[in-house]
């Protein structure tokens, strides 16, 4: 692993369906983001964890959670999905707050 | 919480012209303001930054300035090449109980040849 990776690149849902969508950084960034993108709205912070062992709230929360084990993995589970959720899923991270943010590849999700 | 706009959303230049984008922030003491580049279907990539005791930086053909008493910073890309196109975004970190990184919604540059 070099960075930060994903997973799944991308998925068809079911609405109603529990769904994990997995992230791990090799960089040792001791915080980590997870963002939704959608046309016209840019990107919009879900969740964020600034160390292991803590996480907090960002713009979009509702329907939403995350957990932070450890350094490495930051995954978010959405509980039920809704066709609201449908979007593409950024997970990002960084070494400190004043520098730069590294980005997954993206997953897209469809829920129908 | 912090609020960034970006001007204008879609941007067309011929080769080889100079290309300018803006924000505006509201929180007076974001003192870190990043731009990103995202090419289709892929992640956002960090380009250029500049940090708040700096007002102007450059890498080659990309440049940034900021106006801290005004709140407003700008990407400025001269001789477009094709290869420039794609969605660019203005990011500031501030404060919301942690330090966070809030993003501008973008702006789709398209270069024609």
């Amino acid at each position: 692993i070099a960075g930060i990776t994903q997973a799944p690149t991308s998925q068809i849902l079911a609405a109603g369906r529990r769904m994990t969508l997995r992230c791990t950084q090799d960089m040792r960034h001791n915080a980590m983001y997870w963002y939704r993108q959608d046309l016209g709205l840019g990107l919009r912070l879900i969740h964020y964890s600034n160390t292991a062992g803590t996480t907090g709230k960002g713009e979009v929360p509702d329907g939403y959670s995350v957990s932070r084990a450890n350094t490495d993995d930051f995954p978010l589970t959405l509980a039920s999905a809704v066709p609201s959720q449908t979007s593409v899923y950024f997970c990002a991270s960084r070494r400190d707050m004043n520098t730069e943010a590294f980005f997954g590849q993206g997953t897209r999700l469809t829920v129908v | 919480g912090e609020n960034v706009e970006q001007h204008p959303s879609t941007l067309s230049v011929q080769e080889g012209d100079s290309a300018v984008i803006k924000c505006t922030y509201s929180d007076s003491a974001s003192n870190y303001f990043p731009w990103y580049k995202q090419e289709l279907g892929k992640g956002p990539q960090l380009i250029i930054d500049i940090r708040s005791n700096v007002g102007e930086k450059k890498d080659q053909r990309i440049a940034v300035t900021l106006n801290k008493t005004a709140k407003h910073f700008s990407l400025h890309i001269t001789e477009t090449q094709p290869e420039d196109s794609a969605v660019y975004f203005c990011a500031v970190v501030s404060w919301a109980g942690s330090y966070q990184l809030t993003f501008g919604k973008g702006t789709k540059l398209s270069v024609i040849p």
